[in-house]
């Protein structure tokens, strides 16, 4: 089965400055796909990214981008310019390709405080 | 889009009565997700619908859990009884069969007590 591991149980960041939030996974798979979700204390989960593991261009939304890194199964979200409204939990996620396998796994989240 | 929408968001019940919450996923998608969020594991998959049938449930924790989905716009997830341990936020979430990205609803918190 599919791991997925968030080494940081919480993170702080200064308004405006960049943070880097780590995600490793376990796969024996050689394409699949990752994302990163966002649950703001209202604790709906908010799809952040997404990143196809064929495509070797790093995806990138706005202030939000990832670094992917196959061959180390890492990846990693990179918050610029951080913004109050980035405090949140962050969840990494990953979904097999296999037909028929909708489900995503999760890791456990990482707390990101944004001080003023 | 309205997004998925769920019902009720918040439910305090007692230890042995039925729940059931309730699920209206975005119009189009045909995949359809019930997840259970705690803090001792975090974010489960319990059951999931492809098309209005049930194409993996083996996260449903035991058979006091039960899921439906008679038509492509409404779910509900059922438990009857409920226990202290159920205790959870549970989230529906929604896809296109097509896509890899699946569309999360706000969640319903269940208190049992």
């Amino acid at each position: 089965a599919q791991t997925v591991t968030q080494s940081q149980p919480e993170m702080s960041v200064q308004e405006a400055e960049t943070v880097t939030l780590s995600c490793t996974y376990d796969t024996s798979e050689s394409d699949y796909y990752l994302f990163w979700y966002k649950q703001p204390p209202s604790r709906q989960m908010i799809l952040v990214i997404r990143q196809e593991a064929y495509k070797q261009q790093n995806a990138t939304e706005n202030r939000f981008s990832v670094n992917f890194q196959k061959a180390a199964k890492s990846f990693s979200l990179k918050i610029s310019d951080s913004q109050l409204g980035d405090a949140a939990m962050y969840f990494c996620a990953y979904r097999s390709p296999q037909t028929g396998a909708n489900n995503l796994f999760f890791g456990t989240g990482t707390r990101l405080t944004v001080i003023p | 889009d309205a997004g998925v929408i769920q019902s009720p968001r918040h439910e305090v019940t007692e230890m042995g009565q039925e729940v059931t919450l309730r699920c209206k996923p975005i119009s189009g998608h045909n995949s359809l997700f019930w997840y259970r969020q705690t803090m001792m594991r975090g974010l489960e998959l319990l059951i999931y619908f492809n098309n209005n049938v049930p194409i993996d449930d083996s996260g449903m924790p035991e058979d006091r859990f039960s899921a439906k989905m008679p038509n492509a716009s409404f779910s509900t997830l059922k438990i009857q009884p409920s226990e202290p341990r159920d205790s959870a936020v549970y989230f529906c979430a929604s896809k296109y069969s097509g896509t890899d990205t699946q569309y999360f609803g706000p969640g319903t918190r269940l208190t049992v007590l």
